[in-house]
């Protein structure tokens, strides 16, 4: 069975420094990958997708992904964290020969202290 | 440009009582839409997913029910609510017959408290 696994569950860093969220998955092909973010009792919006063009992934806000199929890994980056980047992450992977089922990653939780 | 909304934004109700919480999307025609439960330190529980008017489909067994009255339109009720229905609600949605590409898009939620 596919799965995802978030190897952080809480990150902190200071504002201005490097932000390095960390994914794996399982996948016996290349899969669908995404990352969202979800502010408090707010939404998930949809940072970065990866389907199989590009192995580095630009996103919004600054963020970028990449694909590693030997590491199995699809690490979320950002060069200067912000405040405004205080919030829940999550890893999420397309479920094997489903066009609908999203599987989550059990998210990781970001801290940016000023 | 797509926009989701659902509503209410919190709601608290009282055990036993009925629930339904609405989601309605603009910008798009023929979605796939998805309910989802997300309880507090948990992740996301894919509840119903619908591919077209009518037609809904149940991921776990449970004390809700998914309606689709019209193609942007998804529906979430109870008949009697339980504390274990306590959650944060997303509603989300997909485009119908994209070619690898599977994102969904969600709404900002409704919070419910049943006491």
């Amino acid at each position: 069975a596919q799965s995802v696994t978030q190897l952080d569950s809480h990150v902190s860093v200071s504002e201005g420094t490097p932000v390095l969220l960390r994914c794996n998955y399982s996948s016996s092909y290349s899969p669908s990958l995404f990352w969202y973010v979800q502010h408090p009792n707010k939404g998930l919006q949809l940072l970065l997708k990866y389907t199989s063009a590009a192995t580095l992934v630009k996103g919004i806000n600054g963020f970028e992904a990449e694909f590693k199929k030997s590491e199995t890994s699809f690490h979320l980056t950002k060069p200067s964290a912000h405040m405004s980047d205080a919030a829940e992450y999550f890893c999420v992977v397309r479920a094997l020969g489903s066009s609908y089922k999203l599987i989550f990653g059990s998210g990781t939780r970001l801290l940016v202290r000023p | 440009s797509q926009t989701i909304h659902q509503w209410p934004a919190t709601l608290v109700q009282p055990v036993g009582s009925p629930l339904s919480l609405e989601c309605t999307v603009e910008g798009t025609s023929n979605p796939n839409l998805y309910w989802y439960r997300q309880a507090a330190g948990r992740g996301l529980q894919l509840l119903f997913y619908s591919v077209g008017i009518g037609q809904i489909s149940s991921e776990v067994p449970q004390n809700l029910s998914a309606s689709r009255p019209q193609d942007r339109q998804f529906i979430l009720s109870s008949k009697k609510l339980l504390l274990s229905d306590s959650g944060f609600y997303l509603c989300a949605w997909s485009p119908r017959g994209t070619s690898g590409s599977y994102e969904q898009y969600f709404g900002p939620g409704t919070r419910l408290t049943v006491t």
